[in-house]
């Protein structure tokens, strides 16, 4: 089963700085996908990117980009220019894309993020 | 264009009442996710419909869940003779077809006292 880690309960970021969030992932497939979602207090789930694993090019969305490194299984989220609006919990998750594989979702346990005016 | 509409967005029941959430696809989306979020957690899988058919319910409880997605009208999650640690946010997502993001709903949150 695919299993997703996000290693960093919390983080902070000064306003119109940089911040960087961590998830790995365990799987045995080579098709698939990874996905940041963002979930502000509100509580509504966000799409913020979407990686798919055939793809060596990172994706990109303005100011959010990720580090995709698929022989690591390492899929970290890059927030440049951190503005207050994004704070909120962030999880990563995974998907199968493969024939016959689930459709599901797997979500980490989330990461926390502050900003800070 | 409407996006994931689910309702109620809050329940509060009775240990012993049943809970029936309600969730409405995106315009032109035939394919419905469940996941529960229990409190500092992330989303678990349910159940995964499409029109008129379970697809995957690895995900749900064996007892006093259910789940379906008629042809006509909303896909219903139903959760019988609730018990307090049945509270939690539920949230439902949906797509077009295979291999596409999901979007997801606001979420209902259940209490159950």
């Amino acid at each position: 089963a695919q299993t997703v880690t996000q290693s960093q309960p919390e983080m902070s970021v000064q306003e119109a700085e940089t911040v960087t969030l961590s998830c790995t992932y365990d799987t045995s497939e080579s098709d698939y996908y990874l996905f940041w979602y963002k979930q502000p207090p509100s509580r509504q789930m966000i799409l913020v990117i979407r990686q798919e694993a055939y793809k060596q090019q990172n994706a990109t969305e303005n100011r959010f980009s990720v580090n995709f490194q698929k022989a690591a299984k390492s899929f970290s989220l890059k927030i440049s220019d951190s503005q207050l609006g994004d704070a909120a919990m962030y999880f990563c998750a995974y998907r199968s894309a493969g024939q016959g594989g689930s459709e599901k979702l797997v979500f980490g346990k989330g990461t926390k993020l502050t900003v800070n005016p | 264009n409407a996006g994931v509409m689910q309702n109620p967005r809050h329940l509060v029941r009775r240990r012993g009442q049943e809970a029936r959430l309600r969730c409405s696809p995106m315009k032109g989306h035939s394919h419905v996710y469940w996941y529960r979020q229990l409190p500092e957690e992330g989303l678990k899988f349910m159940v995964y419909l499409q029109k008129e058919n379970i697809i995957d319910e690895s995900g749900m409880p064996k007892e006093r869940f259910s789940a379906e997605f008629p042809k006509e009208g909303p896909s219903i999650l139903r959760i019988q003779q609730v018990v307090r640690g049945d509270s939690a946010a539920y949230f439902c997502a949906s797509t077009r077809g295979r291999e596409e993001t999901q979007y997801f709903g606001p979420g209902t949150r259940l209490l159950v006292l």
